[in-house]
């Protein structure tokens, strides 16, 4: 599985977008790339993934670079229950082992 | 949609007994369930993969018979700790991924905090 590489801590304002950048340059052609947060002493929490194109739901935006070496999760307008840890995992779509790395600690100021 | 619990979310226990931790997929059904580990400030460690009905998977250097773990229905596997010992003090956390959706992530449990004394 490839190996991704986050900075370990951001700090946004509440209410501005939160981009939470991502490497994974060693990414393989069926590896997807899956966004997760944890929250203190909670369970990760799913946010987005996506292979190639760039993802939207609910919670954020997955931006992926066309040659797939690295991606931006954005939130778009963060709050302050947006604090967490949050991971960025390269896993193969049908067999989904998911090796965590360090993660980003974002931390979403008033 | 898509919840995991797991029980107890908290549990001390002596030095050399042994521990049940069960993890539930409540409203979906899992073939595969992955077990995990999180020491303090560190990052979650994949101890083992468990699919339904079968034997576990377990990543290097985890111990397979320390940490026992049984997935016998859709929506039920379990970890057990043997003969804990104080450096199994942990938060252990289990995941799921729904079956036959087409879907590959993963829904994690809210974690168990493991004590050894």
């Amino acid at each position: 599985d490839a190996k991704t590489t986050q900075p370990p801590s951001m700090d946004c304002a509440e209410g501005r977008a939160a981009n939470l950048p991502c490497n994974h340059s060693t990414i393989s052609g069926n590896e997807y790339v899956y966004w997760y947060r944890q929250i203190h002493s909670q369970g990760p929490q799913y946010i987005i993934h996506g292979l190639k194109n760039n993802e939207t739901n609910e919670m954020a935006s997955l931006i992926i670079t066309e040659d797939r070496k690295s991606s931006t999760l954005i939130l778009p307008h963060a709050t302050l229950r947006d604090t967490a840890v949050y991971y960025c995992i390269a896993a193969l779509y049908n067999f989904n082992k998911f090796y965590f790395g360090s993660g980003t600690k974002l931390n979403v100021k008033p | 949609g898509a919840v995991v619990s797991q029980h107890p979310s908290r549990v001390i226990c002596k030095s050399g007994t042994s521990v049940k931790i069960e993890c539930r997929s409540l409203d979906f059904q899992a073939t595969t369930m992955f077990w995990y580990r999180q020491f303090p400030k560190q990052s979650l460690m994949l101890m083992a993969t468990s699919n339904e009905g079968s034997k576990a998977t377990y990543e290097q250097g985890v111990e397979k018979d320390k940490f026992l773990i049984n997935h016998a229905s859709l929506t039920l596997s379990t970890l057990t700790v043997t003969s804990a010992h104080p450096e199994d003090s942990s938060f252990y956390i289990c995941s799921a991924r729904p079956a036959g959706t087409g879907s590959y992530e993963q829904y994690f449990g809210p974690g168990t905090r493991l004590t050894v004394t």
